[in-house]
């Protein structure tokens, strides 16, 4: 069955330090995985696409990695602000004979403290 | 472009009326989505359209659940008759016609039935 676990679950941490999220998958054959950050109230706005050949890929503060070997991924973000307090939902995507079929993780719901 | 519109914002509801959301994609967008968001369940996928044309509905809860695509520009989610459990964020997103591309998700429609 495809799965997709995050953890932590809810993480809180100070303005100006790092954090990383994970993400673990068992969805195959594989497509892409997104990473995308809800704000309170709002709908998911993406933060990166990586396909199965992308390790790394950056968007501003937001780090994003790839281990398709061992289904694995995680999202590091630096400096962190205040504006980084959302939920951050790992996605994935994997081939059906009907098409693109995603995955959803439940989330991590980072708040940034003063 | 404003991106994904959807009505209302909000929208509360006695159970056993019927309930119409609504789904602006952007301009160009060949697949839509719908997905419904609740604490317990996080991000789940409803049903998506590609070309106006519904490829999978796996994901609707059940038959009180339907959903139209009558033009590039429009489409709706429908649940008749309502109830309790359907009370939840539902979102619409669309995206372009190309594999490793995101997602651009509505505000979301707030569902309360009371």
């Amino acid at each position: 069955k495809n799965q997709v676990e995050q953890s932590p679950q809810s993480l809180i941490i100070l303005e100006g330090k790092n954090c990383t999220l994970q993400c673990n998958y068992t969805v195959s054959p594989f497509s892409n995985l997104r990473w995308y950050k809800q704000d309170t109230g709002r709908g998911p706005v993406s933060l990166t696409i990586m396909t199965f050949s992308e390790n790394t890929k950056s968007n501003g503060r937001y780090t994003a990695t790839l281990d398709a070997d061992t289904k694995q991924s995680s999202l590091h973000i630096t400096a962190s602000q205040l504006s980084d307090s959302a939920s951050y939902i790992c996605v994935v995507s994997g081939y059906t004979g009907g098409g693109n079929k995603l995955t959803f993780g439940t989330g991590t719901q980072l708040k940034v403290e003063l | 472009d404003a991106g994904v519109i959807q009505s209302p914002r909000h929208e509360v509801t006695e159970m056993g009326q019927e309930v119409t959301l609504r789904c602006k994609p952007i301009s160009g967008h060949d697949y839509l989505f719908w997905y419904r968001q609740t604490m317990m369940r996080g991000l789940e996928l409803l049903i998506y359209f590609n070309n106006n044309v519904p490829i999978d509905d796996s994901g609707m809860p059940e038959d009180r659940f339907s959903a139209k695509m009558p033009n590039a520009s429009f489409s709706t989610l429908k649940i008749q008759p309502s109830e309790p459990r359907d009370s939840a964020v539902y979102f619409c997103a669309s995206r372009a016609d190309t594999l490793n591309t995101e997602a651009f998700f509505g505000q979301g429609t707030r569902l309360t039935v009371v």
